[in-house]
Formats: structure tokens, sequence, C-alpha cells
């Protein structure tokens, strides 16, 4: 069972390239998110989906942009990528929660570290 | 503003020691409140999580305390092993929205 699948696990971009973080869960969960980490900080959420065609906002979206055509994808998509996106960035799913909102027990994959030159 | 502090920032301790990691935080409405043990260079994993009504909750040598009425929480490691050095990272949920600690590093010295 692997859970939480995140590619790739480091990479570099000059300023202004794009990209796409990957993200796959086979745990059949409807809701998955994207975090970043930066250091000292809490984890924020940059967007968020309840389920396929569904997705929405998190505290820090800008700069970023998602897609859920499947149950098990979740792609994170950088464009024009800056130096403020330099960061750890963690997808997420969560198992049916109990109470119909979107923030039941989180599983997380292994984190993809980006750094922007 | 929502805010969750954990303190302290860093703690280094013996193995086979004893120690309490501190949650404090500013959350309304609550809704409940986790405890995650991130090893360094991976995803946060969920040790425990407290519900408004629950005092206390143990995870094998981890226990976690919630006072709602002062808005603090702890986690209790009994016996410390190098295992359990990583950042333990206190979450509040209120409503729809979890608001996260920056985290205390752990680091258990042999």
């Amino acid at each position: 069972n692997a859970g939480v699948t995140q590619t790739p696990k480091f990479r570099i971009l000059k300023i202004g390239q794009s990209m796409t973080l990957q993200c796959t869960q086979d745990m059949n969960h409807n809701y998955m998110y994207w975090y970043r980490q930066d250091p000292g900080m809490g984890l924020k959420l940059i967007y968020y989906s309840v389920g396929a065609g569904i997705t929405d906002k998190g505290e820090v979206p800008n700069g970023y942009n998602v897609s859920r055509s499947t149950t098990e994808d979740f792609p994170l998509r950088l464009e024009l990528a800056a130096p403020s996106q330099t960061s750890v960035y963690f997808c997420a799913s969560s198992s049916p929660p109990r109470d119909r909102t979107p923030t039941g027990e989180l599983f997380f994959g292994e984190g993809s570290r980006l750094t922007v030159l | 503003k929502n805010q969750v502090e954990q303190s302290p920032q860093s703690l280094i301790i013996l193995e086979g020691k004893n120690c309490t990691l501190q949650c404090n935080y500013t959350v309304s409405p609550f809704s409940n409140l986790r405890w995650y043990k991130q090893d360094t260079g991976r995803g946060p994993v969920s040790l425990t999580i407290m519900t408004f009504s629950e005092n206390t909750k143990s995870n094998g040598r981890y226990t976690a305390t919630l006072d709602a009425d002062t808005k603090q929480s702890s986690l209790h490691i009994t016996a410390s092993q190098l295992s359990d050095s990583a950042s333990y990272i206190c979450v509040v949920r209120s409503n729809y929205q979890l608001i996260w600690g920056a985290g205390t590093k752990l680091i258990i010295k042999p």
C-alpha cells in the first residue's frame, strides 16, 4: 500500500520556468490537499479538492494552479516560478471525515523540495 | 486572528528521559486538536486527535492533554528513544480550516 506518492522529491527551477508537482494516492480518498512548508512556519494550505472535478483555493494560492481529473491524482502546477516559491511542498489526502467537513485524518506524501534560483 | 503557538522551539534531551511539549492556541470556534510527528525529510504523521470533551489521550509512549478552558495542550513523551527525534506539530481545527503550529524540534541524544 503506497499511500500518497509525490514526484519529484527535489527540483531546481530558474525564475520564470514552470513545472508540475505530481501527487497520487491509492487510498480512494475523496479529499486531497497541497501544502507548503517554510522554515520556522506552520504548513500553509495552497489548494484543496473534495472530489474529482472540484478544487478550491486555500490560504496561499497565488502563483499556483491545480486540477483533479481523477480521484487518485492531484497535480500542482507552478507558473512563472519565483524565488518566493522556494519551499517544501506536501500533498495530503484524507479519509472520510465524521462530520462531513473536508478535514478528516490527513495522510501525507514524502514532500517535494523546490528551489527557485 | 487564529493562531497556534508551540514551545519550546527546540529541545535536546538524553535518551530515556521524559519531556513535555506545549501548545497554546487562540482559535475560535474550536473543533479538535491534533499532534503530528514529522521526521526530517518526511511528511507529518498523525499521533493523536483530541476533541473538546477529551482531556487526555495516549498513543504508546505519547500522551496528549487538552485544557479547552485555558486553550492549552501538551504532548508528553515517556522514556524517550532515539527514534523520537523529530519535529512535533500541534494543529487546531476550526470548522473546515486547520491552523498549524510551527512545531517543536526534539533531539534525543544517546
